[in-house]
């Protein structure tokens, strides 16, 4: 079993939907958890950042953790087909203050295509 | 903030023949990554440097990888005897010594005929 499971998808919705992306992981000790947008052929960007559990907000971006359930979510509101893209979920062990911190797993990526 | 460079983008290079990975990591940043990703995958983490002390190797790395910061500034990353399942894309990333965001480069692409 992979320490960090994500459904790949492909996931189809109409433009404006709210997406929904999920991330599970069986590894208690996560502390802190990303969201990276990847477009074909290109790096991951960072989209959001979280430490431990709650929510945070930007723009049209949304993130939960919920240490209890191991599970986090992204939440994409009013989505646009520039929003088509992977969607790599990442968490750490550690803070980036310790010499293990910035090791990132990620999970396997969700394709996401917003239809016009 | 020019960001994550890596260079070159894309090579293509014979089995058996020996490839380097240049990485620029953002001009503060103390730490640096490489990791590896294939089709279809997330990445997968290979090893990372605070300055210049190569810090954690994952054992993904055989010893046909090589990696180097000297004087913690760029860093290369050289295979050698390359193989085809060598073929991914080569990842560097970077990050301050306090902070948990990384940012990623734009990859270089390697396929091995």
């Amino acid at each position: 079993q992979k320490e960090v499971e994500q459904d790949p998808g492909p996931l189809s919705v109409p433009e404006g939907a709210i997406v929904s992306l999920n991330c599970t992981y069986s590894n208690s000790a996560f502390q802190y958890f990303m969201w990276y947008r990847q477009y074909s052929r290109k790096g991951p960007e960072l989209l959001m950042y979280t430490y431990s559990s709650g929510n945070k907000e930007d723009g049209r971006f949304t993130a939960q953790v919920d240490k209890s359930s191991k599970y986090i979510s992204l939440f994409i509101r009013d989505s646009q087909p520039s929003d088509s893209a992977t969607y790599l979920c990442a968490m750490s062990l550690f803070s980036g203050l310790y010499n293990q911190g910035g090791k990132l797993i990620f999970g396997q990526g969700t394709e996401l295509s917003v239809k016009p | 903030d020019t960001g994550v460079s890596q260079d070159p983008r894309h090579k293509i290079t014979k089995r058996g023949q020996n490839v380097t990975f240049r990485c620029d990591p953002i001009s503060e940043h103390n730490r640096l990554y490489w990791y590896r990703q294939t089709l279809g995958q997330g990445p997968e983490f290979l090893t990372y440097f605070q300055n210049e002390a190569q810090l954690e190797k994952s054992r993904l790395l055989s010893d046909r990888f090589s990696a180097e910061r000297p004087k913690g500034s760029f860093s290369t990353l050289e295979i050698q005897r390359t193989e085809q399942g060598d073929s991914a894309m080569y990842l560097c990333a970077s990050s301050s010594l306090s902070g948990n965001t990384i940012y990623f480069g734009e990859g270089s692409w390697l396929t091995v005929v």
